[in-house]
Parts: structure tokens; C-alpha cells; sequence
């Protein structure tokens, strides 16, 4: 399969901050990236739709000033969660989908854990 | 939000038994997919299917994509105990064939 990594996989910051969380695909190159959100013993659940060189496509519910998200180059996305508070912390997920060969489909990021104190 | 139903949550099996789990659906889907996460990582893609029917193996682990197109389900045979962790089933609902809908997730511990 294909490599996706994240940086960082694990942070802490203080209520009022923001963080910022980079998304990278590896070995192949990533037109679109998804930015997915998990809770303890829940499921993941899409936030935004990340397209190379355009404007991320949130999902309903989630705010688009509060996680910003830019997808600058075909291997890096990064999501910024801005001004966070103690709710926004989370398990956030991302995933690239590959175009080619092996390297078609989605593929997903190890995660980073956001805890806001 | 999710439109998939997965069961069971949970179970608890004896080493070496067959197990089996499965994902319904109120809407078509075009593609099933089957994910295993373990604890603090990101979802592992097991099995893809893509067609109405398709019954595909990858080692221990058998799905089959439902004929209605509603449904799927993943059998584990002789379990192990790296068989442990949270399994997704997800659907890419058309026309938008990027965007995956999760599951709830069944998790399975193994009795040693």
C-alpha cells in the first residue's frame, strides 16, 4: 500500500491556541485528502474534503473558520484548529487517496491526539 | 452523517474459532471496504470490494460485497490473538465515489 504520515502524533496545548496538523502522502502523490474525526469508542467521522490548489469541502456541522484547512501541494494538507477549547479534543485522522496502480485508493494517516487543557 | 449499521458492537472470542461480522445499509453503495484500527493508530484497509456479489480473501479474512448492494460481511477463521482491534466496515455511496461513510466499528478481543 501507500505511506501517509502525520505530524505531530500527539499534542497538548493550552485552551485559547491553535494547533496546526500536517497530513503528508509519502510515495505518491494526493489530489484529494479527507480530514476525519474520532472519539473514544466512536467511529470516524468526515470533517472536510481537501482538494489540491481549492478550497476545502466541509461537511455539515463543521466549522470552516474554526479547523482550517490548506491543501498546498499534491503530498501535504495540513488542518489548523484555531483558537481550540477543551471540546475540540480528539483523535483527527487523515486519509489521501492515490489515482495509480497499487497506489489507488485511500489510504490513512496514523492520527493525531489533540488534547486541549 | 453515517447511514451504515454494523454489528455486533463487540465480542469476546476463544482462539482458533471462525467469526464473522457484517454492515447494512439503508442506500446503495458501489464500494465496500473493511478497515482494522488498533489502538491509537489510523484505520488499516483489510479488504476492498467493488462488485455486487464479489466474494474476495486476503489471508484468514473473507468479506463479500451483498447482491442487493446493501449489505457486506468479513469472516475471521482461526483467530489469533494480533486479531485483536476495532474493525470498520465503510461504503462509498454514489455519485460521490471519494467520500466514505464508517460504521460504528465491532470490536473483537481474543481469549488466549
Amino acid at each position: 500500500g501507500a505511506v501517509v504520515s502525520q505530524h505531530p502524533s500527539r499534542v497538548i496545548c493550552k485552551s485559547g491556541t491553535s494547533v496546526k496538523i500536517e497530513c503528508r502522502s509519502l510515495d505518491f502523490q494526493a489530489t484529494t485528502m479527507f480530514w476525519y474525526r474520532q472519539f473514544p469508542k466512536q467511529s470516524l467521522m468526515l470533517m472536510a474534503t481537501s482538494n489540491e490548489g481549492s478550497k476545502a469541502t466541509y461537511e455539515q456541522g463543521v466549522e470552516k473558520d474554526k479547523f482550517l484547512i490548506n491543501h498546498a501541494s499534491l503530498t501535504l494538507s495540513t488542518l489548523t484548529v484555531t483558537s481550540a477549547h477543551p471540546e475540540d479534543s480528539s483523535f483527527y485522522i487523515c486519509s489521501a487517496r492515490g489515482e495509480t496502480g497499487l497506489k489507488s485508493g485511500q489510504f490513512f494517516g496514523p492520527g493525531t491526539r489533540l488534547t486541549v487543557l | 452523517g453515517q447511514q451504515l449499521n454494523q454489528s455486533p458492537q463487540s465480542m469476546f472470542i476463544q482462539e482458533g474459532e471462525d467469526v464473522s461480522m457484517n454492515c447494512t445499509s439503508s442506500s446503495i453503495f458501489n464500494t465496500w471496504l473493511w478497515y482494522k484500527q488498533e489502538p491509537g493508530e489510523g484505520p488499516v484497509l483489510l479488504i476492498a470490494l467493488y462488485k455486487a456479489g464479489e466474494l474476495t480473501s486476503n489471508g484468514r479474512l473473507t468479506a463479500q460485497f451483498g447482491i442487493t448492494r446493501k449489505d457486506s460481511f468479513l469472516n475471521i477463521s482461526a483467530s489469533i490473538p494480533s486479531d485483536v482491534g476495532i474493525y470498520f466496515c465503510a461504503g462509498r455511496i454514489p455519485p460521490n465515489d471519494y467520500k466514505l461513510s464508517f460504521g460504528a466499528g465491532t470490536t473483537v478481543t481474543v481469549r488466549a
